[in-house]
């Protein structure tokens, strides 16, 4: 049972690349989440996906797109990456019925130069 | 704007001292407030949490305080330890939207 699972661990980009964030869970979570963290900032929210065929915007979600694959796995998408969007990115899911506890994946630290 | 408000922003405390952090919120409809747990390198985890049905939740060396009326919720830890040197947040959410909002975090030294 490996929880929450993310993809790369470490993400150098240029200026305007893009790249894609993978997230999966084995713990037959209906609902999944993806947040960045920056210093002082605390956690925000991006995107969520309530239940599987479902996506919606979070706090914010400017210059990102996401992908519910399947029950397991929730993709997050920067099209033309900016040095904005340095930050570490946090994959969580939950039960539906429970989404006020989520739980964590390790974290992508993605650096935009 | 920032719904849930953390401090301080860091903690330096002595083995065997109290930690006190704190958050204050302003949406009157959040009725559920977690803390979480972050180890450098790790992902937050669920650490303890409250609704505001209780004033006071106590799991082994960490409590939680709520005061409704001033919308200020406390984390304390007791005699803590070295182990706990962590970041922690401060969240709120409410049942209607079930999103957590999360405070700006509170990173913890306990020296040893």
């Amino acid at each position: 049972n490996a929880g929450v699972t993310q993809t790369p661990k470490f993400q150098v980009l240029k200026t305007g690349q893009s790249m894609t964030l993978q997230c999966a869970q084995d713990m037959n979570h209906n609902s999944m989440y993806w947040y960045r963290q920056d210093p002082g900032m605390g956690l925000r929210l991006i995107y969520y996906s309530a239940s599987e065929g479902t996506t919606d915007k979070g706090e914010v979600p400017n210059g990102y797109n996401v992908s519910r694959l399947n029950k397991r796995e929730f993709s997050l998408r920067l099209e033309s990456a900016a040095p904005s969007q340095t930050s570490v990115y946090f994959c969580a899911s939950s039960y539906l019925w429970d989404q006020e506890t989520q739980y964590f994946g390790p974290g992508t630290r993605l650096l935009v130069l | 704007q920032q719904q849930v408000k953390q401090s301080p922003q860091s903690l330096i405390v002595q083995k065997g001292g109290i930690s006190i952090i704190n958050c204050a919120y302003e949406n009157t409809a959040f009725d559920y407030f977690p803390w979480y747990q972050q180890f450098p390198g790790k992902g937050p985890a669920l650490l303890i949490a409250i609704r505001p049905d209780v004033s006071e939740k106590k799991e082994g060396r960490f409590t939680i305080s709520f005061n409704k009326s001033a919308k200020q919720f406390s984390l304390h830890i007791m005699d803590s330890q070295p182990g706990d040197s962590a970041t922690y947040f401060c969240a709120a959410s409410m049942t209607s939207a079930r999103q957590l909002t999360f405070g700006s975090g509170t990173q913890l030294t306990v020296l040893p």
